[in-house]
């Protein structure tokens, strides 16, 4: 059974701080990874997709990487910004089977980023 | 370009009443539909996926069901809610290429 796992829970940085959130996963056969971005009583807005074969994905500030064979992902955020403040989650999609149309997700890394 | 929408944005109802949310996606054919729901400190729960019209899978024996009775169109229903069904229901879409995941906007249910 695939586990996701977001460290940290939460974070708090100043504004314009470089920052990392981790997630990582016990089964490496996904299809693909994928970020999202949640602010408080919100529905989820994707961030950044990465299927299985690439490493990276880019969108302005963010950067997110995935090393599948050892079960991890980053979402790098450059000079954040007090507008980044939202939970944010990563979810993999399973390579096959009957199930592969279904996310799992980590519970998410709390970020504030104070003015 | 594609859309989905979800409503209502929020309600409150009584205990034992019936439930009826609806979400609709626009801009695609035949996609992959979801309820999920998400209850404070227990992340995202998948409730039901659907991969075409009438074909329903459900992932977590409750007191809720689903439906889709159009191919853009998929209901989530109780005919009696309880207090336990309280929580942020969020609708998904997605299709079978190599894309990922479009989320809806959510609904706050509220049972008292």
């Amino acid at each position: 059974k695939q586990e996701v796992t977001q460290i940290p829970a939460a974070l708090s940085v100043p504004e314009g701080e470089n920052l990392v959130l981790n997630c990582s996963f016990t089964d490496s056969a996904i299809y693909n990874l994928q970020w999202f971005r949640q602010d408080p009583g919100k529905g989820l807005t994707s961030l950044l997709l990465i299927q299985s074969s690439q490493r990276e994905q880019t969108s302005g500030r963010l950067n997110a990487s995935l090393d599948k064979s050892s079960g991890r992902s980053t979402l790098y955020i450059a000079a954040s910004q007090p507008g980044d403040s939202a939970t944010y989650l990563c979810a993999v999609r399973p390579n096959s089977g009957g199930s592969n149309y279904k996310l799992t997700f980590g519970k998410g890394t709390l970020l504030t980023v104070n003015p | 370009s594609q859309t989905i929408h979800q409503w209502p944005a929020t309600l409150v109802q009584p205990v034992g009443s019936p439930l009826s949310l609806e979400c609709t996606v626009e801009g695609t054919s035949n996609p992959n539909l979801y309820w999920y729901r998400q209850a404070a400190g227990r992340g995202l729960q998948l409730l039901f996926y659907s991969v075409g019209i009438g074909q329903i899978s459900s992932e977590v024996p409750q007191n809720l069901s689903a439906s889709r009775p159009q191919d853009r169109q998929f209901i989530l229903s109780s005919k009696k809610l309880l207090l336990s069904d309280s929580g942020f229901y969020l609708c998904a879409w997605s299709n079978s290429g190599n894309y990922g995941y479009t989320f809806g906007s959510g609904t706050r249910l509220t049972v008292v």
